[in-house]
């Protein structure tokens, strides 16, 4: 049973240009948060959703980032018109539905503007 | 209400030492305690958990110890090894009103176990 995978794991991209980030849940999994890790700092949560449905945003900026879940193919969060404070690690986790807790962690995505 | 504190921001441990870290709490909603740890480069992983119907869980050479009154938990690492330098978060969860898990991380602890 593969983890989730999330691809690129390195990102550059030059200021105002767009960002796709993309993530693979674990298989059976329907449920995917993507969170974001300044340098030395924690994960802040960005957003949850489940297949073709945002369940909660509250942790996305208004503008330039958008997140979605298809019913076919990965979860991707979108930065449109990228600042150099957006360079950080993001990462997704995915959860059964019904679980209880514990989320799982893909490996990042590390994204720098430049 | 939704934060997590959690301290020290950075630990040095001799190797067979203990290590602690603590954390704290706001909002008595939280229903599921974890800790994660993470590895320079890769994502976080659980290590343990805790529900706050239970004061202590041990599992292997890690221990949550949780008080519910004080709304606080910590994290022992019994006999410290140098492959347990990493990155150690808590976190706190609750049920939402949508019906699932929304995790609080705290701050991270960095974690170094010297030879």
């Amino acid at each position: 049973n593969a983890g989730v995978m999330q691809n690129p794991r390195h990102l550059v991209r030059r200021r105002g240009q767009e960002a796709r980030l993309r993530c693979s849940p674990m298989k059976g999994h329907s449920h995917v948060y993507w969170y974001r890790q300044l340098p030395e700092e924690g994960l802040k949560f960005m957003v949850y959703l489940q297949k073709e449905n945002i369940i909660d945003e509250s942790g996305m900026p208004k503008e330039r980032f958008s997140a979605e879940f298809p019913k076919e193919g990965p979860s991707i969060l979108r930065i449109q018109q990228v600042v150099r404070g957006d360079s950080a690690a993001y990462f997704c986790a995915s959860s059964p539905a019904n679980s209880y807790g514990e989320q799982y962690f893909g490996p990042g995505t590390r994204l720098t503007v430049t | 209400q939704q934060q997590v504190k959690q301290s020290p921001q950075s630990l040095i441990v001799q190797k067979g030492g203990i290590s602690i870290i603590n954390c704290a709490y706001e909002n008595t909603a939280f229903d599921y305690f974890p800790w994660y740890q993470q590895f320079p480069g890769k994502g976080p992983a659980l290590l343990i958990a805790i529900r706050p119907d239970v004061s202590e869980k041990k599992e292997g050479r890690f221990t949550i110890s949780f008080n519910k009154s004080a709304k606080q938990f910590s994290l022992h690492i019994m006999d410290s090894q140098p492959g347990d330098s990493a990155t150690y978060f808590c976190a706190a969860q609750r049920v939402n009103s949508g019906g699932y898990q929304k995790v609080t991380f705290g701050t991270g602890t960095k974690l170094q176990v010297i030879p």
